[in-house]
């Protein structure tokens, strides 16, 4: 199994309050991705990295900033909760750009009240 | 723009079957292919993985078929057991690291 490692997995939290979520990997992959699971949408991108402090907008990013200081470490934060982002949170890494395989985190499940 | 459809959506079978798991695809312009796994409560499990050239691989009870002109993947489980019952995605990479499209999936519970 992949060594990626994401926390907390379980949280609940009130709307308006700022949540960080972390995906620690071991696998020393470029590349790390964030992603939300949500009955009747599927996975959907929300940001990704390509490097060291290089990181770009998936299809859903509203609402949410990333930040990759280290190549193990990629957080995502919520600024300000809302509801609409009660969901499963995926991080999934990848050894090379487009063609590589993704490999994925046991996921977040954030609750916003 | 790339779309993923899975059918059925959902399906159940008696232990022992030999099953077939669909995924469509309707831009032929792609990297590669990839099937997962996910059980409840999980993340995805990777399971396979089809580069463009390639037109199937196989892993253990598990064999995925690629054809790019037609736009479908298959996924075969020979000898099915409980222990397969998940749902099952397909995703399909046709650009760089952010057009990666999943699949909706397909729940599979096998019946003991």
């Amino acid at each position: 199994d992949a060594g990626i490692t994401q926390s907390p997995r379980h949280k609940v939290t009130e709307t308006g309050t700022p949540v960080t979520l972390r995906c620690h990997q071991t696998e020393n992959h470029r590349y790390m991705y964030w992603y939300r699971q949500d009955p009747g949408h599927g996975l959907r991108l929300i940001h990704y990295s390509y490097g060291v402090k290089d990181t770009d907008k998936g299809e859903v990013s509203d609402g949410y900033s990333v930040s990759r200081s280290k190549t193990e470490d990629f957080l995502l934060t919520l600024e300000s909760a809302t509801s609409s982002q009660t969901s499963v949170y995926f991080c999934a890494i990848s050894e090379s750009n487009g063609p590589g395989e993704l490999f994925f985190g046991e996921g977040s499940r954030l609750t916003v009240l | 723009k790339q779309e993923v459809t899975q059918i059925p959506a959902a399906l159940s079978v008696p232990e022992g079957e030999n099953l077939v798991l669909n995924c469509s695809f309707t831009d032929s312009a792609i990297y590669n292919l990839q099937w997962f796994r996910q059980d409840p409560g999980k993340g995805l499990t990777s399971l396979l993985l089809i580069q463009s050239s390639q037109r199937e691989q196989t892993s253990g009870r598990l064999n995925a078929s690629l054809d790019k002109s037609s736009g479908r993947s298959t996924l075969y489980i020979a000898a099915s057991q409980p222990g397969d019952s998940a749902t099952y995605l397909c995703a399909v990479i046709s650009g760089g690291y952010q057009k990666v499209t999943f699949g909706t999936g397909t729940k599979l519970q096998v019946i003991p």
